[in-house]
Order: structure tokens, then C-alpha cells, then sequence
């Protein structure tokens, strides 16, 4: 079974900073993917980043990039430079890979960004 | 694209009413998931279909939660009788199978049981 765990019920940080939201998983799967995911208050969910397990590098999109590391089962996302429009909750995300697998979410963390 | 488009996106029914939920997934896309998202349960995957077959239903919470993909382009979850603690914004989401493609997501409907 596939388990994400994310610690941080709640963030804050000032404007241009960096930010790390935790997140953990669990299985016993070989291959498999991890995504993140931003709700802003409007409620849509967003697509931000993708790491996939056999990946050599950690996956960087623009201001956000995931530290990935495989041996401690964590897959961090890193906010450079935060944004008032950063404000959200974020979800962490795993997908076994292969056909037709389910997206499984963590708990989310609410991300407060202040001036 | 128009991306993966839901309908209504808000419903407001009376207890033990039936209540429909549709979803359009984006041309293409082979998986299909249907998620409900509370304050106190957070995002949870009812069930999710691939090629059209349901393949794990085991998040449907009771028998009055049903699911139904009768093509690659429509998808539909009942509730029959609905009731109060139904309520809960109810996403669907789309994805191919492949590794390394995220599931994009419809804007959600709102669903409130008086």
C-alpha cells in the first residue's frame, strides 16, 4: 500500500525566502512518482512538479524544485523566492508507475506567505 | 484543450435526493479518477477507471455512492439517497497512464446536502 505523509499542517514565511514543505512515502513498489500539487483559495488544483523514482537529478521547475531523496522515502518541495501569490495549500502526491495506477495525496500543508 | 471540465460546479440538494455528478476528461487521456475533498477526511480517490474499467473502487464510501464511465469521454458519479455529510467539493481528474504524467484536474463541484 502507498502511504504520503506530510507533517506540516501549516507554513509560514516572508516574502522572497525560501521554503521547504515536507513530505514522506511509503511503499514497496520499485518504480513509482511523486508529484506536487498547489489548491490556492479558489480551490482548482494545480499541477507544479513531477520526480520520478529512477530520476538521477532532482526535478526543478522554475522557482520550485522537489529534493528528492530516495533512501529516506522524502521528496521535499522548495519554494525559492516566495511570492504572496505563493499562499496555499500544497499536496504532495504518489503514483506507482505502469498502467493505469492510482494518485494517492498526503494531508496537505497550508503555505502562509506574510510581507 | 479545454481541459477536464465538470458539472455543475455547484449543487445544493435536499437529503435523500439523488444527486449526479459529470465529468468531461481531457481528449486522450486513458485514466480517470474521482476524488472528494473535506476539511476533516482532506483529498480522498473514490475510485478511478483506466481504458474506460473501473479498476479500485474501494474509496466509494457506501452502496449509495456509484460510478460509471460508459465512454473515453464521459464519466458520471451518483449518489442515491444523498445525504448531509455528503458534502464535500467532489474533483475529477484525468491523466494517461504512462510514468511521469500528472492527472489534470476539473475545477470541482460543490456539493452541499441540506
Amino acid at each position: 500500500a502507498q502511504k504520503i505523509t506530510q507533517t506540516q499542517p501549516g507554513m509560514f514565511v516572508q516574502e522572497k525566502e525560501a521554503v521547504t514543505l515536507d513530505c514522506t512515502y511509503d511503499t514497496s513498489d520499485p518504480s513509482y512518482g511523486l508529484f506536487w500539487y498547489k489548491q490556492p483559495s479558489s480551490g482548482e488544483m494545480i499541477f507544479l512538479i513531477y520526480q520520478g523514482s529512477y530520476d538521477q537529478q532532482n526535478a526543478t521547475e522554475g522557482r520550485y524544485s522537489l529534493n528528492f531523496q530516495k533512501a529516506r522515502k522524502s521528496a521535499n518541495l522548495v519554494i525559492s523566492a516566495s511570492q504572496l501569490g505563493d499562499s496555499a495549500m500544497y499536496f504532495c502526491a504518489m503514483r506507482r508507475t505502469g498502467g493505469g495506477n492510482k494518485l494517492t495525496f498526503g494531508t496537505g500543508t497550508q503555505l502562509k506567505v506574510e510581507l | 484543450d479545454a481541459g477536464v471540465i465538470q458539472s455543475p460546479r455547484h449543487e445544493v440538494t435536499e437529503m435523500g435526493q439523488e444527486v449526479t455528478l459529470r465529468c468531461k476528461p481531457i481528449s486522450g487521456h486513458n485514466s480517470l479518477f474521482w476524488y472528494r475533498q473535506t476539511m476533516m477526511r482532506g483529498l480522498e480517490l473514490l475510485i478511478y477507471f483506466n481504458n474506460n474499467v473501473p479498476i479500485d473502487d474501494s474509496g466509494m464510501p457506501e452502496d449509495r455512492f456509484s460510478a460509471k464511465m460508459p465512454n473515453a469521454s464521459f464519466s458520471t458519479l451518483k449518489i442515491q439517497p444523498s445525504e448531509p455529510r455528503d458534502s464535500a467539493v467532489y474533483f475529477c481528474a484525468s491523466s494517461f497512464t504512462e510514468q511521469g504524467t500528472e492527472a489534470f484536474f476539473g475545477q470541482g463541484t460543490r456539493l452541499t446536502v441540506v
